[in-house]
């Protein structure tokens, strides 16, 4: 079993719709949860971080985590072209080490 | 401000050879990581510098690999000699201090191929 979990997609939704991805994670002592963007050929960029059970909306993007059952997504609302990516889950047991899903690709078509 | 910052951006070097990764982090920033993802895999951490200590290098495939923190300004990763198996992208992050939820801060890799 991997250790962080996503479906590598592609999902495909259109322009404007809500994009909800998903991850699990295998580690009960898990406390630090993150979704980073990363385009095609580019570094990863941290969009959100989450850190307690529940949601966390941070403009378009909502972070919802659920520890009971080791799940945590995020929501993309009024989805744009501009979103297209790769969306990497990343979760820290604790110290500074991330573990990293392999990502789900996202196409936001217009 | 600058960002992070990877030298060089591209490497392709023959099986056995010797490379050496440089990563600058952005200035003032303690803590370093390294990353590595190889094709069609997920990042994964090969270590953490606070300042020039290591303070983490559980993830460091083996002893080919060789990471350094002088001066605890910018880092180094050398691999000798070098697989085809470590092909892949090499990331490295910076982030500021000592709390754990801060944001890590990635350069834009270097692209590794070992042919």
């Amino acid at each position: 079993q991997k250790e962080v979990e996503q479906n590598s997609g592609p999902l495909s939704v259109p322009e404007g719709a809500i994009a909800s991805l998903n991850c699990t994670y295998s580690d009960r002592g898990s406390q630090s949860f993150f979704w980073y963007r990363q385009y095609s050929g580019k570094s990863p960029e941290l969009i959100m971080s989450i850190y307690s059970n529940g949601d966390k909306e941070d403009g378009r993007f909502t972070a919802q985590l659920n520890k009971a059952s080791q799940y945590v997504s995020l929501l993309i609302r009024d989805s744009q072209p501009s979103d297209s990516a790769t969306y990497l889950c990343a979760v820290s047991a604790g110290g500074f080490k991330t573990i990293f899903g392999a990502g789900t690709r996202l196409f936001v078509k217009a | 401000e600058a960002g992070v910052t990877q030298f060089p951006s591209h490497s392709v070097i023959e099986k056995g050879q010797t490379v050496t990764l440089r990563c600058d982090p952005i200035s003032g920033h303690d803590n370093l990581y390294w990353y590595r993802r190889v094709m069609g895999k997920e990042i994964k951490f090969l270590l953490h510098f606070v300042k020039e200590s290591k303070q983490d290098e559980s993830g460091m495939p083996n002893n080919r690999f060789l990471a350094e923190r002088t001066g605890g300004t910018y880092s180094t990763l050398k691999v000798q000699p070098a697989e085809l198996e470590d092909s892949g992208v090499y990331f490295c992050a910076s982030s500021q201090g000592v709390a754990r939820q801060e944001t890590q801060y990635f350069g834009p890799g270097t692209r590794l191929l070992v042919l």
